[in-house]
């Protein structure tokens, strides 16, 4: 399984834009990068996923590399409320075709007033 | 409506016993999955079903069985509780093929004493 790294935390200010970085140099030319968010005593949330250069949705943007090697989250305008705890994941179909994925340590993002 | 629902949220008892947590879906998914998250925040898969199907089992002790009565619901029993078994259970449940979403339940507190 591709292992990721990503950094233990980040603080940002409310309102600026946050990236958050996730290596995988391991990672296989099945698998998937997704990324969820955890707030305290919940369960993850999916935020975004993608396979190759650029996906976009409502909360943030996942950008992608020609090798896929590495990953970055942006988050636009951070608010309080994006304090939370943000994985970045690889995974793909096992060898029974099934989704396989392993979480990293997470990058606990404070945002500052 | 609740999309993954666990039962109980908190549950506290004393080594040596054994213990079920109950999973349940409404989201029509055939896949769903046991996570352990423990102190450290490390979120592990620990076993995986899909259409009431073993298709994932990480090294888990034996003491731990899940059973799938239908794809609607993952069950979780645990036998002979030890201290080391204390953390937060997640299940999950997604539909194939790769690549899609994971969604969580609100996870399960476990505390051995």
């Amino acid at each position: 399984l591709a292992k990721t790294t990503q950094p233990i935390s980040m603080d940002s200010y409310e309102g600026q834009e946050v990236n958050i970085t996730c290596s995988h140099n391991n990672i296989a030319t099945n698998d998937y990068i997704t990324w969820y968010q955890q707030f305290p005593s919940q369960g993850p949330r999916f935020i975004i996923q993608g396979y190759k250069t650029k996906v976009t949705n409502e909360v943030a943007s996942l950008f992608i590399p020609a090798d896929r090697k590495s990953s970055t989250l942006s988050l636009p305008r951070v608010s309080l409320s994006d304090t939370a705890v943000y994985y970045c994941l690889v995974g793909g179909p096992n060898s029974g075709g099934y989704q396989k994925v392993t979480f990293g340590t997470g990058t606990k993002l404070q945002v500052i007033p | 409506d609740t999309a993954v629902s666990q039962t109980p949220k908190y549950l506290v008892t004393q080594m040596g016993n054994d213990k079920s947590i109950k999973c349940e879906q409404n989201l029509g998914h055939d896949t769903m999955y046991w996570y352990k998250q423990d102190s450290k925040k490390f979120l592990k898969i620990m076993f995986s079903y899909n259409n009431k199907e073993l298709i994932i089992n990480e090294t888990v002790p034996n003491r731990f069985s899940p059973k799938s009565p239908d794809k609607a619901h993952l069950n979780l029993h645990i036998n002979s509780l030890e201290l080391g078994d204390s953390a937060v259970y997640f299940c999950a449940s997604s539909n194939p093929p790769v690549g899609v979403a994971q969604y969580f339940g609100p996870g399960t507190r476990l505390t051995v004493l």
